[in-house]
């Protein structure tokens, strides 16, 4: 079946830190992969995807590249700044808008 | 850009009580919206489908008795645990699909629910 696990948190980084946070995929097929940003107390929002093997999404400095060869799309940003301090969760779409998700990993950013 | 308002964003309740969960897409129209939840520490996993004027559509393992959708109107969703236990305490969130194809979607903040 399809499944997604991602690091677990919480992640505290220093401002101008790097960033990785992992995440390796199960699933038949080549789905999409995703990463979804939660601000406190907003919603879900997409951050960046990749639709085939070998894409890079990017976006706001984060980025991911998607890896057939060893099912992962870990997330990295250069220097994490205190805004970035969010839920981060790892998704492989399954069919039409549902997707499969990680369990989040929760980043702490102090200046 | 578009907003998903899910409320409440807190509730906690005696067992044995129901709680209803709203979801409304307050500038698009949503002819499916998705609920899920999350429990401590695992993944965030797809609870059912919804789509206006039609049954929802609930995944394995979820009783559709004890979690009532209803998706009345194409800005609004709403899931009702009935008979709530502590084993339901979780995080509810929902997302809605504004049909713009391009796996866009919307998601809700989310919903705390606790069980005495």
């Amino acid at each position: 079946g399809n499944s997604v696990t991602q690091m677990e948190g919480p992640v505290t980084l220093s401002e101008e830190a790097f960033l990785t946070i992992n995440c390796t995929y199960t699933a038949t097929g080549y789905p999409s992969l995703f990463w979804y940003v939660q601000y406190p107390g907003e919603g879900l929002q997409l951050l960046l995807k990749a639709t085939k093997a070998d894409d890079k999404g990017s976006n706001k400095g984060f980025e991911a590249t998607y890896r057939k060869e060893t099912t992962s799309f870990h997330l990295e940003k250069g220097s994490v700044q205190v805004s970035d301090s969010a839920v981060y969760f790892c998704a492989l779409r399954r069919t039409g808008n549902q997707f499969y998700f990680g369990t989040g990993t929760s980043l702490t950013v102090i200046p | 850009g578009a907003v998903v308002s899910q409320h409440p964003s807190r509730v906690i309740c005696k067992s044995g009580t129901s709680v209803k969960i709203e979801c409304r897409s307050l500038d698009f129209q949503a002819t499916t919206m998705f609920w899920y939840r999350q429990f401590p520490k695992k993944s965030l996993m797809l609870m059912a489908t919804s789509n206006e004027g039609s049954k929802a559509t609930y995944e394995q393992g979820v009783e559709k008795d004890k979690f009532l959708i209803n998706h009345a109107s194409l800005t609004l969703s709403t899931l009702t645990v009935t008979s709530a236990h502590p084993e339901d305490s979780s995080f509810y969130i929902c997302s809605a699909d504004p049909g713009q194809g391009d796996e866009k979607l919307f998601f809700g903040s989310g919903t705390q629910l606790s069980v005495l």
